[in-house]
């Protein structure tokens, strides 16, 4: 079946520091692949999506490029904020499919 | 626009008690869904529906009914509320979209069963 994996966290970086969260996956077919992001107390929210093989998904600064080859999503952030502290999860759709697929979460923390 | 919209936000249960989660949306999607979110654990699908009348399971079913009568509503019920249910619920919604679409959150509510 579909899954997503996420490296585990958490992670912690001081401010302007390079971020990467690795996620792959497995999948039939081309699935579209999506970043969530959840801040504290909060529901999850879009961050950036890519839907076909060689995609950039990019929002706010986070960037994320559909690797087929690799079946990967890794998301990265040049200069990372302490508002960017918050839960990320990678997730995947089938084509033409309904459900959602979610990686675990990986949770960031950035020191001032 | 609201948005996705859940009450109540916080939610304390006794075992055995019955209770519904309330979701709406304002957005005419067709697709809304439930999940629970556990530590370490992501988000895990308990029922969905993909329009009015129509309902099926997700991974976690078990303890939980739903129904669909209009657009905007999909509440959740929890029959006997057991200690393993004390997780945070969230409710989203989506259009079809051939799965390209992105799903909006509600902004969760967090049961506690005692």
């Amino acid at each position: 079946g579909n899954s997503v994996t996420q490296m585990e966290g958490p992670v912690t970086l001081s401010e302007e520091a390079f971020l990467t969260i690795n996620c792959t996956y497995t999948a039939t077919g081309y699935p579209s692949l999506f970043w969530y992001v959840q801040y504290p107390g909060e529901g999850l929210q879009l961050l950036l999506k890519a839907t076909k093989a060689d995609d950039k998904g990019s929002n706010k600064g986070f960037e994320a490029t559909y690797r087929k080859e690799t079946t990967s999503f890794h998301l990265e952030k040049g200069s990372v904020q302490v508002s960017d502290s918050a839960v990320y999860f990678c997730a995947l759709k089938d084509t033409g499919g309904f459900k959602t697929i979610f990686g675990a979460g990986t949770r960031l923390f950035v020191k001032a | 626009n609201a948005g996705v919209t859940q009450t109540p936000k916080f939610q304390v249960l006794k075992t055995g008690q019955s209770m519904t989660l309330q979701c709406a949306q304002d957005m005419n999607h067709e697709y809304m869904s439930w999940y629970r979110q556990d530590p370490g654990m992501g988000l895990r699908l308990i029922h969905y529906s993909v329009g009015a009348g129509i309902t099926d399971q997700g991974e976690v079913p078990n303890g939980y009914n739903v129904s669909r009568s209009t657009t905007e509503d999909f509440p959740l019920r929890l029959l006997s509320a057991a200690p393993s249910q004390t997780s945070v619920y969230f409710c989203a919604s989506s259009t079809p979209g051939e799965g390209k679409n992105e799903q909006f959150f509600g902004p969760g509510t967090r049961l506690t069963v005692l």
